[in-house]
């Protein structure tokens, strides 16, 4: 079990680039989150995967984020033409799904984006 | 809608006590509590089920009280390791995902 992993750490960009991440999961784990967080707020739900079918999207996320799981293992989330508000920590979590309604999500280390 | 943590911030000498409240205006099925120091990610602490259960974790436990939709974190003997900021992730019955809290910060002086 070698955790969450998350690549890039850290991300600068010029407004309006696109900016991929990377998140994997740890090995085995059918549910995986991704959060926003910024300075001195708790992680803000973006999305979140079961396998690789998308269940549900925050209405706070525009239409130039998105985000994907292809095989039910890694995922990718995309922002397009960033915005200086984009900046944030973005984290993602896994959870094993045992089949109880409740499962702890475990966190990875996270992207910080900043747009310059 | 996001669930209030009090206080925002509490400073104690090692080996005091304290404790953290969580509560939602919404009806709750589980409180996660996680614990995150600067520049790490959150790490897990326990999960309380509805049934008003208490947990505990070495000197760290917490109760949930599902009539009133709270949830309190205990900390008794604090060490220096203990610092960081504490949130608290609800779950409603409408959502299988967590809703955070903006936090409490806790910082441990010798």
């Amino acid at each position: 079990d070698t955790g969450v992993s998350q690549d890039p750490r850290h991300k600068i960009t010029k407004r309006g680039q696109n900016v991929t991440f990377r998140c994997d999961p740890i090995s085995e784990h059918n549910r995986l989150y991704w959060y926003r967080q910024t300075l001195g707020q708790g992680p803000e739900f973006l999305t979140y995967f079961q396998n690789e079918a998308q269940l549900e999207k925050s209405r706070l996320l525009s239409d130039r984020f998105s985000a994907e799981r292809p095989k039910g293992s890694f995922s990718t989330l995309e922002i397009q033409r960033t915005e200086q508000g984009d900046s944030a920590m973005y984290l993602c979590a896994s959870s094993p799904r045992t089949g109880a309604r409740t499962d702890t999500q475990y966190f990875g280390p996270g992207t910080r984006l900043t747009v310059l | 809608q996001q669930p209030v943590q009090s206080p925002q911030a509490v400073i104690l000498r090692e080996g005091e006590d304290a404790v953290i409240n969580c509560s939602s205006s919404k009806a709750l099925y589980s409180v996660h509590w996680y614990r995150q120091k600067h520049g790490e990610a959150p790490v897990f602490l326990m999960i309380l089920l509805k049934g008003g259960e208490q947990k505990g974790h070495e000197k760290i436990s917490a109760s949930f009280n599902e009539k009133k939709q709270q949830s309190s974190l205990y900390l008794t003997a604090s060490q220096l390791s203990y610092s960081g900021t504490y949130f608290c992730g609800t779950e409603d019955f409408g959502n299988e995902k967590l809703t955070f809290g903006t936090g409490t910060r806790l910082t441990i002086i010798p």
